[in-house]
């Protein structure tokens, strides 16, 4: 079965802790995306790669990092830096440049702070 | 002013009826848009992209007006899984690659 997946479904966060989410897609996109999404709100960008070894900060990128060794795999970590990381965490891939082209995303992962 | 904007709703719409909500976007050269459903607690779903013409998918419609910079989906004869929230979803970025900018989304309740 292709796709995008996203583990853990639920993740918990103690206080000065860094978390990582996973995200890993099988479908040779060559972009792939962070957001978060808060209650009444749009998605926001947090990072973002548009091909291995190369990533960018979005618009809220403080508080996270990321890497992209492969182009299946694109972990985020949230770090004690961000100080308000209760949010849904989506991952999303695009296959290639193209402005017709759009997104999709991965089955998500909660983040709640204990 | 925010990028994209939508009638939050919710639309209480009755099983079989016919309901329209659009999305304005502030930024003219805009390239491309796209309507997402997503339902509670899952990821958006693509549901189609909207062209300048206009485009139908079934009982769904999506509409450009670039001159008063918004785009409208119509639902005809809703049934009871068209309740979702809709995200209207706009490429702002210059370039190849773009940037999607995201509506907080329009939630559609279809009641029996």
């Amino acid at each position: 079965d292709g796709g995008i997946t996203q583990s853990p479904k639920y993740l918990f966060r103690k206080e000065g802790q860094n978390v990582t989410l996973s995200c890993e897609q099988n479908l040779n996109h060559d972009a792939m995306y962070w957001y978060r999404q808060d209650p009444g709100q749009g998605l926001r960008l947090i990072y973002y790669s548009q091909i291995v070894n190369d990533f960018q900060k979005g618009d809220i990128a403080e508080g996270y990092s990321v890497s992209r060794e492969k182009k299946e795999s694109f972990p985020l970590t949230v770090t004690s830096a961000q100080k308000n990381p209760t949010a849904f965490y989506l991952c999303a891939t695009k296959p290639s440049q193209g402005a017709q082209e759009t997104q999709y995303f991965g089955p998500g992962t909660r983040l709640l702070v204990l | 002013r925010k990028e994209v904007e939508q009638d939050p709703g919710p639309f209480n719409v009755p099983e079989g009826a016919t309901v329209a909500f659009n999305c304005t976007y502030s930024n003219s050269a805009s390239q491309s848009f796209f309507w997402y459903r997503q339902d509670c607690r899952k990821e958006p779903k693509l549901l189609m992209s909207v062209y300048s013409s206009g485009n139908e998918d079934g009982r769904f419609t999506a509409q450009l007006n670039r001159a008063s910079q918004y785009i409208s989906l119509l639902i005809r004869d809703s049934k009871l899984s068209d309740s979702a929230t809709y995200l209207c979803v706009v490429n702002i970025g210059s370039g190849s690659w773009g940037k999607l900018q995201f509506g907080a989304g329009t939630q559609v309740v279809v009641t029996p």
